[in-house]
């Protein structure tokens, strides 16, 4: 078990590029999702998969922003058109989902938009 | 709307004594309580859960406290150690799964030795 795992630890991008940050979950793991975190506050909820199936995706914060998780196994987030707002840590977690079945976190990708 | 509320931005507490830590929430229809433990350039990691259905919880030194009357949750860290200092995130949801937690805006805990 070598825990949640988030490439890259850092990303540096410029407005208007796209970006796509990779997570490999806990093997067995079969619940993923994204939580995007801003300075001084707490990790807001983007979105989840249970295998390949994303089962939630209202929250993702614009229709720029998409995930996938192809093969049931990694997942990748995408943000299209980046905007300095979207300058945060991106987490994610997994979960194998049965109960209880509390997340387990990676340490994140932290993205700045200049 | 922040439905789940973390009044106090930090606190400090002795080695060896009891930290405290509160949160509180407004949406009744949170059925599921955690605790998350979060260390500078980590993830956040998992401490404790409490199911709504119970008012207490105990694992070694951590206690979570839930008055759904109150719609009110803590954490009791007894006695403190100084490697319990870190930002303490409370997090709730509506399923038992903990799928889509929402979460506190943290609390950061120092332990003085």
């Amino acid at each position: 078990d070598t825990g949640v795992s988030q490439n890259p630890r850092h990303k540096i991008t410029k407005r208007g590029q796209n970006v796509t940050f990779r997570c490999d979950p806990i093997s067995e793991h079969n619940r993923l999702y994204w939580y995007r975190q801003t300075l001084g506050q707490g990790p807001e909820f983007l979105t989840y998969f249970q295998n390949e199936a994303q089962l939630e995706k209202s929250r993702l914060l614009s229709d720029r922003f998409s995930a996938e998780r192809p093969k049931g196994s990694f997942s990748t987030l995408e943000i299209q058109r980046t905007e300095q707002g979207d300058s945060a840590m991106y987490l994610c977690a997994s979960s194998s989902g049965t109960l209880p079945s509390p997340l387990h976190f990676g340490n994140g990708t932290r993205l700045t938009v200049t | 709307d922040q439905q789940v509320k973390q009044n106090s931005p930090s606190l400090s507490v002795q080695e060896g004594r009891i930290s405290i830590l509160n949160c509180d929430y407004t949406n009744s229809m949170f059925d599921y309580f955690l605790w998350y433990k979060k260390y500078p350039a980590e993830g956040p990691t998992f401490l404790i859960s409490i199911s709504s259905i119970k008012d207490k919880n105990e694992d070694g030194r951590f206690t979570v406290f839930l008055n759904k009357s109150a719609k009110h949750l803590s954490l009791h860290i007894v006695p403190s150690q100084p490697g319990d200092s870190a930002v303490y995130f409370c997090a709730a949801s509506e399923d038992n799964a903990g799928n889509m937690l929402t979460f506190g805006g943290g609390t950061r805990l120092m332990v003085k030795p």
